[in-house]
């Protein structure tokens, strides 16, 4: 149980361009969504937390234009970079919680922007 | 605020030898304690937790004992295999927010040769 996927695993995308990756529940509901961002050989670092059906909470030094956040269901959250750059480049990384307690992550989006 | 400590990497160990990756922790309140385990191109697996003193975690051969007094979470397993070679991260949940929000170590690998 307890089961979080993310969708696509991979994606190059051009410069310019937005891109959107999908984190869903498998088998449970999720009231809270996490994003996280993962630089090569470094720590996770929390972009944003979701509420399903109201606004995300944007850590401090994320640009909320930049990395859209949409929780529109109990099951599935959406990461949006929009005008993506190189320097966006990244492993981004959903987790979900039950209850507000325990986070259960997805298998992470690697992000190449060229 | 909280924060996660733990040991720097790579820590390199030949197979069957013991392992001990150490962790300590600052926090306000009583937090759960965890550890996550990352292999190459994956996102994070819960390996254990704990949620009080004294309580001890184990999960796959892998144990850590919540110590309050040192403010430790220290992880060891008897006898590492080349599979256990991952990037193993320490992590704290405070909910004093309300959510459970994860706070992070930098991570530490761990590379086991045959």
């Amino acid at each position: 149980g307890a089961v979080v996927s993310q969708h696509p695993s991979w994606v190059i995308c051009k410069s310019g361009t937005s891109v959107k990756i999908e984190c869903r529940s498998l088998d449970f509901q999720a009231t809270t969504m996490f994003w996280y961002r993962q630089f090569p050989k470094q720590s996770l670092m929390l972009m944003a937390t979701s509420n399903e059906g109201s606004k995300a909470t944007y850590e401090q030094g994320v640009e909320k234009d930049k990395f859209l956040i949409n929780h529109a269901s109990l099951t599935l959250s959406t990461l949006t970079v929009t005008s993506a750059h190189p320097e966006d480049s990244s492993f981004y990384i959903c987790s979900a919680s039950i209850r507000g307690y325990e986070q259960y992550f997805g298998p992470g989006t690697r992000l190449t922007v060229t | 605020g909280d924060s996660v400590t733990q040991m720097e990497g790579p820590v390199t160990l030949s197979e069957e030898a013991f392992l001990t990756i150490n962790c300590t922790y600052t926090a306000t309140g009583y937090p759960s304690l965890f550890w996550y385990v990352q292999y190459p191109g994956e996102g994070l697996q819960l390996l254990l937790k704990a949620t009080k003193a004294d309580d001890k975690g184990s999960n796959k051969g892998f144990e850590a004992t919540y110590r309050k007094e040192t403010t430790s979470f220290h992880l060891e397993k008897g006898s590492v295999q080349v599979s256990d070679s991952a990037v193993y991260f320490c992590a704290l949940s405070d909910q004093g927010s309300g959510y459970s929000t994860l706070t992070f170590g930098k991570g530490t690998m761990l590379l086991v040769s045959p």
